[in-house]
């Protein structure tokens, strides 16, 4: 695709309920990241998969957050047992293994959670 | 633990003027890299401008050039001619050469007037 397509732009869930956030990054690209931004913050880092890999896990905040990349291509992002914390936008970003030296990243417009 | 740091969370700048945007960061690490994000309203962070540590030079897009400054540990954005489109959130980020994470500053939200 032409760039990195995150899906749904906008989700509302209720206190308790399971999300699941869509990353589809830039075809070819082998590297994938999960970023974090609460409102005024800079994102923060979650998760990292070199393919269908997760090699590092490290910034998830608790067991509630799980992702995976079965395939190497798409990814999901989910929370279980949401929490009004828990409201943020939620960055995806992909990377190949070219830029991947370079370390540059291109990100998807996000998902906005909102816990209620 | 790396940090970054923006101190001004606004900057205002009248269109077709210059302006610097200011960033510090925090490493013990030799080998890292530097970099400007761009995010406007549409939440997309775009990549303004990277820098090497290794490297003396410092990097310059266009209308954007960065002064880094190794030991200071500094990391300026300028953004020189500045237009209406230039207004958005810019994000200072820190990424080692070892690390797979972006590690960012708090941002600065820049507004340009007519």
């Amino acid at each position: 695709g032409a760039g990195v397509s995150q899906s749904p732009r906008y989700k509302v869930a209720k206190r308790g309920q399971d999300v699941a956030l869509r990353c589809d990054p830039i075809s070819g690209h082998v590297s994938l990241f999960w970023y974090q931004q609460a409102l005024g913050q800079g994102p923060e880092f979650l998760t990292y998969f070199q393919n269908e890999a997760q090699l590092d896990k490290s910034g998830l905040p608790s067991d509630r957050f799980f992702a995976e990349r079965p395939e190497g291509s798409v990814s999901t992002l989910k929370i279980q047992r949401t929490q009004q914390e828990d409201s943020a936008v939620y960055l995806c970003a992909s990377s190949s293994s070219r830029d991947r030296a370079k370390n540059i990243q291109y990100f998807g417009a996000g998902t906005r959670l909102s816990v209620l | 633990a790396q940090t970054v740091t923006q101190s001004q969370p606004e900057m205002s700048v009248q269109e077709a003027e210059t302006v610097t945007l200011s960033c510090t960061y925090d490493t013990s690490e030799s080998d890292y890299y530097l970099f400007w994000y761009k995010q406007p309203p549409s939440r997309q962070m775009i990549l303004v401008i990277r820098q090497e540590a290794y490297k003396q030079q410092n990097a310059t897009e266009n209308r954007f050039s960065v002064n880094f400054q190794k030991a200071a540990k500094s990391f300026s954005l300028k953004i020189s001619d500045s237009q209406l489109g230039d207004a958005a959130m810019y994000f200072c980020a820190y990424h080692t050469g070892t690390a797979s994470k972006l590690t960012f500053g708090t941002g600065t939200r820049l507004q340009v007037t007519l």
